[in-house]
């Protein structure tokens, strides 16, 4: 059974700095997408980024990276120079399998993300 | 564009009645959508995978008498509450996935139940 662990129920960065979110996963497969998503206080849920397992190159999306250690099992979501807006929740999310309509999404207990001025 | 909406985004209702949830995709057809139910501050629990046309797989715990899930089209699924309870007051939230889109999953803005 796949599963994601996130360590951190809340962080504290100060704005302008980065920050690493951290992201801890399990599964047998060998074929599997890592995915962090951002959940502001209005409840949306808003898609920040995509590693797959067979991607060499870490994913990188704007202010966004992810820092992909296959053999550690990790995918760490990194903010550079944080700003208030990026204050919200952040979930780790994992989905086995290589076909788009295959497997179903995990997700991790989150990450309370707050931005200092 | 891959926008998701859902309606209606709150609700409140009287214990045993019944509460239907509306999720559409606006500009793609989905062919698999999700449905999740999220306590506060908590992670998201899948609770059913619904296939255009076919019947929706539910997880595991999940009463699929209580919980009515019908994808009727490409654009469309909704999740009936039926005789709801106070216990059942939570934020669902669905999502939806497009036919040849790799990976992206896209998510609904959400909907706030309150059973009274």
């Amino acid at each position: 059974a796949q599963k994601i662990t996130q360590t951190q129920p809340g962080m504290f960065v100060q704005e302008k700095e980065a920050v690493t979110l951290d992201c801890t996963y399990d599964t047998s497969d060998q074929s599997y997408g890592l995915f962090w998503y951002k959940q502001p206080s209005s409840g949306e849920m808003i898609f920040l980024i995509y590693q797959g397992s067979y991607d060499e190159q870490n994913a990188t999306e704007g202010r966004y990276s992810l820092n992909f250690q296959k053999a550690r099992k990790s995918a760490n979501l990194v903010i550079s120079a944080s700003q208030l807006g990026d204050s919200a929740m952040y979930f780790c999310a994992m989905r086995e399998g290589r076909h788009t309509n295959a497997g179903k999404s995990t997700f991790g207990d989150g990450t309370t993300l707050t931005v200092k001025p | 564009g891959a926008v998701v909406s859902q309606h209606p985004s709150r609700v409140i209702c009287k214990s045993g009645t019944s509460v239907k949830i509306e999720c559409r995709s606006l500009d793609f057809q989905a062919t698999t959508m999700f449905w999740y139910r999220q306590f506060p501050k908590q992670s998201l629990m899948l609770m059913a995978t619904s296939n255009e046309g076919s019947k929706a797989t539910y997880e595991q715990g999940v009463e699929k008498d209580k919980f009515l899930i019908n994808h009727a089209s490409l654009t469309l699924s909704t999740l009936t509450v039926t005789s709801a309870h106070p216990e059942d007051s939570s934020f669902y939230i669905c999502s939806a996935r497009a036919s040849g889109r790799r990976y992206e999953q896209f998510f609904g803005p959400g909907t706030r139940l309150t059973v009274l």
